[in-house]
């Protein structure tokens, strides 16, 4: 059953923290994304990987982490330099190189930071 | 970065109702999608529609790229049509560019 996996699915941390949040996928994607959403709007891009061992900054990097060891995961550590950390944490990936690089979503992660 | 533009933010409709999405975009695109975000925050994908006119049971959508612009349609609503709808874009690379969306709330 092929998709896209994140853990945990709540989580809850205290100001100071870092945390890690986990993003797999089995669908062959060569490239993968995270995103952040806060209430009411839309998704900005975090970091994207189009290979293992490469990202780049998106949007709004400041903050966070990222790393691209396996092609199947790419962790999002949110440090505690994130100044407004509490949001819902999207991982989407796609295929590179093809006429079609349609993104696929995870579920979510909702981090609280208290 | 590309800006997108969806309207209206807001869409009651009574079950059975037809409607439309409307999504402006600011520059050429060359992947556009519209996904449908559940109440538990799962972004499912409907249509990649980067041009043309694409149909899906009770839900099509139309681009016409040279214009800027994407249509979503929803015919014959249903409650669990309910939810957030976005629109999202990229050009050249692989960074989507999100709206705000549009709540669409159906009563039965």
């Amino acid at each position: 059953d092929g998709g896209i996996t994140q853990s945990p699915k709540y989580l809850f941390r205290k100001e100071g923290q870092n945390v890690t949040l986990s993003c797999e996928q089995n669908l062959n994607h060569d490239a993968m994304y995270w995103y952040r959403q806060d209430p009411g709007q839309g998704l900005r891009l975090i970091y994207y990987s189009q290979i293992v061992n490469d990202f780049q900054k998106g949007d709004i990097a400041e903050g966070y982490s990222v790393s691209r060891e396996k092609k199947e995961s790419f962790p999002l550590t949110v440090t505690s330099a994130q100044k407004n950390p509490t949001a819902f944490y999207l991982c989407a990936s796609s295929l590179t190189g093809a006429s079609i690089n349609e993104q696929y979503f995870g579920p979510g992660t909702r981090l609280t930071v208290t | 970065g590309i800006q997108v533009e969806q309207s209206p933010p807001d869409l009651i409709l009574q079950e059975g109702a037809n409607s439309t999405l409307r999504c402006n975009f600011s520059d050429s695109v060359n992947n556009l999608q519209w996904f449908h975000q559940n109440p538990w925050g799962q972004l499912i994908n409907l249509f990649y529609i980067p041009s043309g006119t694409k149909q899906n049971g009770r839900l099509s959508a139309t681009t016409v790229a040279t214009e800027r612009y994407s249509l979503l349609y929803i015919s014959s609503s249903q409650t669990t049509d309910s939810g957030v709808y976005f629109c999202a874009v990229s050009s050249n690379d692989y960074k989507l560019s999100f709206g705000a969306g549009t709540t669409v709330t159906v009563r039965a």
